[in-house]
């Protein structure tokens, strides 16, 4: 199986932040790579998808880069209700794994 | 855009048995392939089973492989998932998500459900 290691693990950041978070794949995945976030009692948000594809109503202040094996989630101006948990997922083959998950909290 | 809604978790004994189900709206769901994730508690996100939209391939992770049956009802518009030989280890949220596919053979969940929790403890 392809591995995902997310980094870092937890981040505490302020409103209006500049947040990143990365996301290595163990092998080459193209630019097939999705951004989630999810918050306690509450069903996961698809962000991005393919690596960099902003989904329709989410915040212009996300965004996502890479290819192959490294990508990159942002964001670029914190707000509170972006204090939450966030995964990357390959979707190269069907045997789908995400990252660990990063949680991001309020400093 | 589509709901999904999880049901059917609940408390049960080391060994036993659960049937999950998972409602579908506003969607034509036979046209999606289908996908269950779960949440162990204090733990990410761990992808467990997809089945293809018209159910006849289906693939399963390694730790539940043998245990979990994935199907679908496309005259009823759910999904279900057949937990046997239930461990402590598969207490968790458990999330139904729809899997869509891009032209150029990318794929991502969206929309998901809340979940439905699982506790398997004596």
């Amino acid at each position: 199986d392809i591995q995902m290691t997310q980094s870092p693990s937890s981040l505490s950041a302020s409103v209006g932040d500049r947040v990143t978070i990365t996301c290595r794949a163990s092998q080459s995945i193209s630019r097939y790579l999705n951004w989630y976030q999810h918050k306690p009692g509450e069903a996961p948000n698809l962000l991005i998808y393919t690596a960099s594809n902003l989904k329709s109503g989410v915040p212009s202040r996300f965004s996502g880069s890479g290819s192959g094996t490294d990508f990159t989630l942002t964001i670029s101006s914190l707000q509170p209700e972006d204090f939450a948990t966030y995964y990357c997922q390959h979707s190269y083959i069907t045997r789908y794994i995400f990252g660990q998950g990063t949680k991001l909290e309020i400093k | 855009e589509g709901q999904l809604l999880e049901s059917g978790g609940g408390l049960v004994q080391p060994g036993g048995s659960l049937r999950l189900s998972c409602a579908a709206s506003g969607f034509s769901f036979s046209t999606y392939p289908m996908t269950w994730v779960r949440r162990a508690p204090g733990q990410g996100l761990v992808w467990v089973s997809r089945i293809s939209g018209s159910g006849s391939t289906a693939d399963y992770a390694d730790t539940v492989k043998g245990r979990f049956t994935i199907s679908r009802d496309n005259s009823q518009n759910t999904l279900y998932l057949q937990m046997n030989s239930l461990r402590v280890e598969d207490t968790a949220i458990y999330h139904c998500a729809r899997e869509n596919t891009a032209s150029w053979g990318s794929n991502w969940f969206d929309p998901w459900g809340q979940g439905t929790l699982v506790t398997v403890s004596s």
